[in-house]
């Protein structure tokens, strides 16, 4: 069965380093999420992309996010100066379109120290 | 708020009997997912339930949605320790198109 596929599983970076965390959606997907998890809490979405721009974004989405998919299979996201509260579960996922369920990734764990 | 709202938060029970959680949202919905997390793992899509349906099955689990109380029910039968995880309802509105989810129900099975 077809599967989103993230790396690294899990990355410690220090506070204030940009990290780079990345996905390989489901090939014939079109449109892709990024979510995360704070330890103990609800999973927040974070943002939506569908041809090459971001459709929706959240609160939590600010100038130190950002999203890509350079070479039209991989879907990435960049936290430009990591803070402690950034630490989290992140999750990639994607779906063939807006009637059908979404596949995850199984996570990148980040810890910012 | 459009979250879902899962209860109880949870629910531990010996292996073999049946479990259930239910999930209540406020507004309109395409569609209800449900949700599987292992500790620490990913999130696993079990079932999605769309507005105009009334009850789904797979395998052995079993969906209701009542749109009028605004509320979905997940049902697992003949429960098994594997079972062991987080469920979650996920609510895709119909006035946008991002899941949004509740704080879940922890499931114990004991063996």
């Amino acid at each position: 069965e077809p599967e989103v596929t993230q790396t690294p599983s899990h990355q410690v970076t220090q506070m204030g380093q940009e990290v780079i965390l990345r996905c390989v959606p489901i090939s014939n997907h079109l449109y892709f999420y990024w979510y995360r998890q704070i330890l103990g809490q609800k999973v927040e979405f974070l943002v939506s992309f569908y041809n090459n721009e971001i459709s929706e974004k959240s609160e939590i989405f600010d100038d130190q996010f950002s999203v890509e998919r350079p070479d039209g299979s991989n879907f990435t996201l960049k936290i430009r100066s990591t803070k402690l509260e950034d630490s989290a579960m992140y999750f990639c996922a994607s779906r063939v379109d807006q009637s059908y369920g979404y596949t995850f990734g199984s996570g990148t764990r980040l810890t910012v120290v | 708020s459009q979250q879902g709202e899962e209860d109880p938060q949870a629910l531990s029970i010996q292996e073999g009997e049946n479990a259930t959680m239910n999930c209540s949202y406020k507004t309109s919905i395409n569609n209800l997912q449900w949700y599987r997390q292992n500790s620490g793992r990913g999130l696993v899509h079990l079932i999605l339930i769309r507005s105009n349906e009334r009850e789904k099955h797979s395998g052995r689990l079993r969906v209701t949605l009542d749109t009028s109380k605004k509320s979905s029910s997940l049902l697992i039968t003949a429960s098994r320790a594997a079972d062991t995880a987080s469920y979650f309802c996920a609510t895709d509105a119909s006035n946008d198109y991002k899941l949004s989810f509740g704080a879940g129900t922890t499931v114990t099975v004991r063996a």
